[in-house]
């Protein structure tokens, strides 16, 4: 089973340059989540999906974009990268309801 | 979303049993308590959930207060594959996003 599927797993960018990370889950998942995680820290939410076609902004959307054209994709844009977004990337996707997630395994992402 | 509280570290003897604890006082009747852990360069997985009454399942247990205000996740032998860090996590079936705080590092001594 994938399970959900993050790509890529390692990228560097210099400051200005985009890039989008994708996540692919094959669950038939409603909700789909993009979060970050710094250092030590807990996961933050940025941006999430209750459906192909929507999106919502979360904790901390500044700098990111994302789409959901179809219901198994999520994809998370960064338009013009700065340091300050050097993280762990996580995915993740759940059925409706207080259903548990399903988390990727990450991207890392260096910003220099 | 409500909000959960979890002692920043915790140790544990492998072969022991461990009892990791979550404070959740503002917890509303349709909050579901979620535990995830996550091990060092992965992303979290669950591990249990629940609403009113204790869990078991292959992994660990949830015993949950009788007044839902506080939570222990057990794990009945822990073993060195157990070390990572544990959150604690309350969601509702409308909710759509779940808030992580730090969690707890669970150290687990050979």
């Amino acid at each position: 089973n994938a399970g959900v599927t993050q790509t890529p797993k390692f990228r560097v960018l210099k400051t200005g340059q985009s890039m989008t990370l994708l996540c692919a889950q094959d669950m038939n998942h409603e909700y789909m989540y993009w979060y970050r995680q710094d250092p030590g820290m807990g996961l933050r939410l940025i941006h999430y999906s209750v459906g192909e076609g929507t999106t919502a902004k979360g904790e901390v959307p500044d700098g990111y974009n994302v789409s959901r054209l179809k219901k198994q994709n999520f994809l998370l844009g960064l338009e013009s990268a700065a340091p300050s977004q050097t993280s762990v990337y996580f995915c993740a996707s759940s059925y409706l309801g207080a259903r548990p997630y399903t988390f990727g395994s990450g991207t890392r992402l260096t910003v220099v | 979303d409500a909000k959960t509280t979890q002692p920043n570290s915790m140790e544990s003897n492998e072969e022991e049993p461990v009892h990791l604890p979550c404070n959740h006082s503002t917890i509303s009747g349709t909050d579901y308590i979620h535990w995830y852990r996550q091990l060092p360069s992965q992303g979290p997985e669950y591990v249990i959930h629940g609403l009113t009454s204790n869990v078991n399942n292959r992994m660990a247990s949830l015993a949950i207060a009788e007044d839902r205000k506080s939570s222990t996740l057990i794990l009945h032998r822990a073993t060195l594959r157990d070390a990572a860090v544990y959150y604690c996590i309350l969601r509702d079936n409308y909710g759509q996003n779940f808030v992580f705080g730090p969690g707890t590092r669970l150290s687990v001594l050979p």
